[in-house]
């Protein structure tokens, strides 16, 4: 099956600077790439997801970078907040009804 | 759009009694929904894919008869723990899909279980 790696697992950030989390994927069917932030004990949010057909998407502030041919992609957060602050998951899955394949998250820390 | 609720957003039970989790799709028709296990500091552990009308494929090491589910219509999905045990503890999520295509996976608020 899928398997979904993420580094670095901590990303400690100075307010204003750039956040950079990679993740790769094993199974070249995968198609679907989403992000999402969760908060403690709140449930993930989707910030922005690409397809394979797509090799970047940006909204605002968060954009998402994937290369099908290395198998990685990432999630790119410019002028970081600290609101920003909160654990972030990639994940893959071959679209449709599919199941996603969660990377083990990144706790991203925004210093003021 | 999209919004997923689940109820109740926490339990805690005796050792031995079985708890009920609700999942609904308010505002969309969920043909798939899926449940996930989540212990603290982890990732999304997912349990079982549930489609409406037909029985839930249970992912490897899961029991499937200590957690029962149930998607007996488009709008609804239920996580049965039976005889939850201290084990069980856990924070459980569903997300729902609401098909014709569509990929995203829109998640509800989750559920915290305590099993004393």
């Amino acid at each position: 099956g899928e398997n979904v790696e993420q580094h670095p697992s901590t990303l400690s950030v100075q307010e204003g600077d750039s956040a950079v989390i990679k993740c790769t994927y094993s199974d070249s069917a995968s198609n679907y790439f989403p992000w999402y932030k969760q908060e403690l004990g709140k449930r993930p949010q989707l910030i922005i997801d690409i397809r394979s057909n797509v090799g970047e998407k940006k909204d605002q502030r968060i954009a998402v970078t994937l290369n099908k041919t290395a198998k990685h992609f990432s999630l790119h957060i410019t002028e970081t907040q600290p609101e920003d602050s909160a654990v972030y998951f990639c994940a893959a899955s071959k679209g449709g009804n599919n199941r996603l394949a969660f990377g083990k998250g990144n706790q991203v820390v925004v210093i003021p | 759009g999209a919004v997923v609720s689940q109820h109740p957003s926490w339990v805690i039970c005796k050792s031995g009694t079985s708890v009920k989790i609700e999942c609904r799709s308010l505002d969309f028709q969920a043909t798939t929904m899926f449940w996930y296990r989540q212990f603290p500091k982890q990732s999304l552990m997912l349990m079982a894919t549930s489609n409406e009308g037909s029985k839930a494929t249970y992912e490897q090491g899961v029991e499937k008869d200590k957690f029962l589910i149930n998607h007996a219509s488009l709008t609804l999905s239920t996580l049965t723990v039976t005889s939850a045990h201290p084990e069980d503890s856990s924070f459980y999520i569903c997300s729902a899909i609401a098909g014709g295509g569509t990929d995203t996976q829109y998640f509800g608020p989750g559920t915290r279980l305590t099993v004393l």
